[in-house]
């Protein structure tokens, strides 16, 4: 059974929608993370949460908006796309944020913003 | 902020033969290197790290090395199969309780049969 769920696999989205990224992890974890895989960029940390509390953010846009109902779910929020929006969107989760532990990630949402 | 540095892009290598991916990096904070492998068109898949209170750590065929006065750090493949083709990414946290991972562009390896 997959112990991260991202949902959905994939996405298309039109310029200036808003969509939600799903993800669950049930791997008891207390960190959760969102990176973001372009062709343009290596992977490129975004969010760290630890006990849904937020840790760091290193997006430079507030359209991006994690939010964590639960300790083991963390959606991601994207306001008014751009079409250099488009990307891999994966979300991981670790033990915990400062630990140096491994950090374990998700299938990934695919977003195609036209 | 950190910066690593994959420094192949690609390497191909012959069934059997041995590869090797080095990675350096800038911030003298970091103290964790993970390493990941991504097949074609799914997730990253964690093969191996190193902390550094160590210079050495095996898993089965592969190997890293930490040189933490060259900030620099790599992974040794022997043995290779046709399975190790894929992307190879490393990695360094940056210190203190973000978590945040600094990933390199990738190494495509190709084991050539």
């Amino acid at each position: 059974d997959p112990k991260i769920i991202q949902k959905p696999k994939y996405l298309v989205a039109v310029t200036g929608s808003e969509k939600i990224l799903i993800c669950e992890q049930y791997l008891g974890h207390n960190a959760m993370y969102w990176y973001r895989q372009s062709a343009k960029k290596p992977l490129e940390f975004m969010f760290s949460y630890s006990y849904q509390k937020l840790m760091d953010n290193q997006t430079a846009s507030s359209r991006f908006q994690p939010q964590s109902s639960k300790k083991n779910h963390l959606d991601l929020q994207i306001t008014a796309l751009k079409p250099d929006d488009s990307a891999t969107y994966f979300c991981a989760s670790s033990l915990r944020t400062g630990g140096k532990d491994t950090q374990y990630f998700g299938p990934g949402t695919r977003l195609l913003v036209l | 902020g950190e910066k690593v540095e994959q420094h192949e892009s690609t390497l191909s290598v012959r069934e059997g033969d041995s590869a090797v991916i080095n990675c350096t990096y800038t911030d003298t904070a970091s103290s964790y290197f993970p390493w990941y492998k991504q097949e074609a068109g799914k997730s990253l898949h964690f093969v191996i790290d190193i902390r550094s209170n160590v210079d050495r750590k095996q898993s089965q065929r592969l190997t890293v090395l930490l040189d933490k006065k060259a900030k620099r750090f790599s992974l040794h493949i022997t043995a290779t199969q046709p399975e190790d083709s894929a992307i190879y990414f490393c990695a360094a946290d940056t210190g203190g309780l973000s978590g945040k991972l600094t990933f390199g562009e990738g190494t495509q390896v190709t084991v050539i049969s």
